[in-house]
């Protein structure tokens, strides 16, 4: 089973943006989806999009049109997350989750918090 | 696509059998996944397919899914159940998420 393994907690002004990067390892990186999860402080999961690394395709969550955009580097089996125009509604822990295409969400890192403030 | 509603809370008693039900338009027709999350950790997948428990998910654990509702339920409770629960199912290309149920084991 893959391990995934997050940057660290960011603290953004409003109006930046914040790339939050998911490194995967123990499993073939190109075999997997990696999806990104919001959750604000004490509400729930929110989705915002998935990439398949082995063809850079990407679906996005209609909320995170035009605001997320998701890569992922194959050589360095590492995903990232990078969100725009930041305002205080974005001020939540962000999660990367490793699936088969379609499939349950396998594994999941630590999670990152970013603050906008 | 679709909405999943989860009640916002479940109480059981230890030893109890607890329940906790995702409702969604023609939800049976897509599989239906279980997470636990407990305070200040990533969620952790506890039912898949339905009714598939991954390796080391203890057997209390199971679920359900027809018509418009999927079910999670854990036989003999234990207190470090105690956590929320979300289920989740895939609508064309788009992953839905139901609001969450806390458990709470009293």
């Amino acid at each position: 089973q893959v391990q995934l393994v997050q940057s660290g907690t960011e603290v953004k002004k409003p109006g930046s943006s914040v790339k939050v990067s998911c490194n995967a390892s123990g499993g073939a990186f190109t075999t997997y989806t990696i999806n990104w999860v919001r959750q604000a402080p004490g509400q729930g999961l929110q989705w915002m999009g998935v990439i398949i690394p082995v063809s850079g395709t990407t679906i996005y969550a209609e909320r995170f049109q035009g605001s997320v955009t998701l890569s992922a580097d194959e050589s360095t089996s590492t995903a990232y997350m990078e969100l725009n125009r930041l305002t205080s509604i974005d001020t939540a822990v962000y999660y990367c989750a490793s699936a088969l295409k379609g499939g349950p969400f396998e594994s999941w890192g630590q999670g990152t918090l970013v603050t906008v403030s | 696509s679709f909405d999943l509603t989860q009640p916002p809370s479940v109480s059981v008693s230890p030893g109890q059998t607890a329940t906790i039900a995702c409702s969604g338009n023609k939800l049976g027709d897509e599989y239906a996944s279980w997470y636990q999350q407990k305070p200040g950790q990533p969620p952790v997948l506890v039912i898949y397919q339905d009714v598939k428990r991954p390796s080391g998910i203890p057997e209390r654990f199971s679920g359900s899914n027809s018509g418009n509702t999927a079910t999670l339920t854990i036989s003999g409770t234990q207190a470090m159940d105690e956590a929320d629960y979300y289920c989740q199912a895939w609508d064309t290309n788009n992953v839905v998420f139901g609001g969450g149920t806390k458990l709470t084991v009293l």
